[in-house]
């Protein structure tokens, strides 16, 4: 079974300054990854995914992530943040192929300051 | 416009009350899911139907049982109402899991039982 480990609970950050948020997957198989955000009081919308090919995948509101399967990781970044990513940000991973379930991580506040 | 929609939004309920969520997508997807999100933020899938039919059943108590009418609906109907169900319950559809394309969510039900 595949396994999903934000590490931050939660990260603060000025505004305009850089980001990453950490994600760390385990699965003895090959895997599809993904980075969903959740706004307060709204369901989750994807941000970008890794399906294959570039390791480095870019998404939507500037946000992108790097596929690190040495290291077994999947980290999401962005250069300069806004006061409006202020949410929470899931990294999740499925086995490929077939009708596998989405597993999720446990989510990482961020918190952007002013 | 709304791609998935859940009613309703709240639901303040009695323990031992029997009560029902809906949910409708008018994506054209052929895969429904509904997704449990604890008072922590921890999202954990309950069920999946592919063409109204069931393909992933977590362990779940029997007191739930989704229906799904048609390929455009899935409802979740909860009997027996305990503390421990209060939580956001999200509804969600994807167009071919076999290709793990992304989910859409619904913007979850606030279930409350008192």
């Amino acid at each position: 079974a595949q396994s999903v480990t934000q590490l931050d609970s939660q990260v603060p950050v000025f505004e305009e300054a850089p980001v990453e948020l950490r994600c760390n997957y385990s699965s003895s198989v090959s895997v599809y990854l993904f980075w969903y955000v959740q706004y307060p009081n709204q369901g989750l919308q994807l941000l970008l995914k890794y399906l294959s090919g570039s390791t480095l995948v870019k998404g939507i509101n500037g946000f992108e992530a790097e596929f690190n399967k040495s290291q077994t990781s999947f980290h999401l970044r962005k250069p300069s943040v806004h006061i409006s990513d202020t949410a929470e940000y899931f990294c999740a991973v499925t086995r490929s192929g077939g009708y596998q379930k989405v597993t999720f991580g446990t989510g990482t506040k961020l918190q952007v300051i002013p | 416009d709304t791609a998935v929609s859940q009613t309703p939004k709240y639901l303040v309920t009695q323990m031992g009350n029997d009560k029902s969520i809906k949910c409708e997508q008018n994506l054209g997807h052929d895969t429904m899911y509904w997704y449990k999100q604890d008072s922590k933020k921890f999202l954990k899938i309950m069920f999946s139907y592919n063409n109204k039919e069931l393909i992933i059943n977590e362990t779940v108590p029997n007191r739930f049982s989704p229906k799904s009418p048609d390929k455009a609906h899935l409802n979740l109907h909860i009997n027996s109402l305990e503390l421990g169900d209060s939580a956001v319950y999200f509804c969600a559809s994807s167009q071919d899991p076999q290709q793990n394309t992304e989910a859409f969510f619904g913007q979850g039900t606030r279930l409350t039982v008192v």
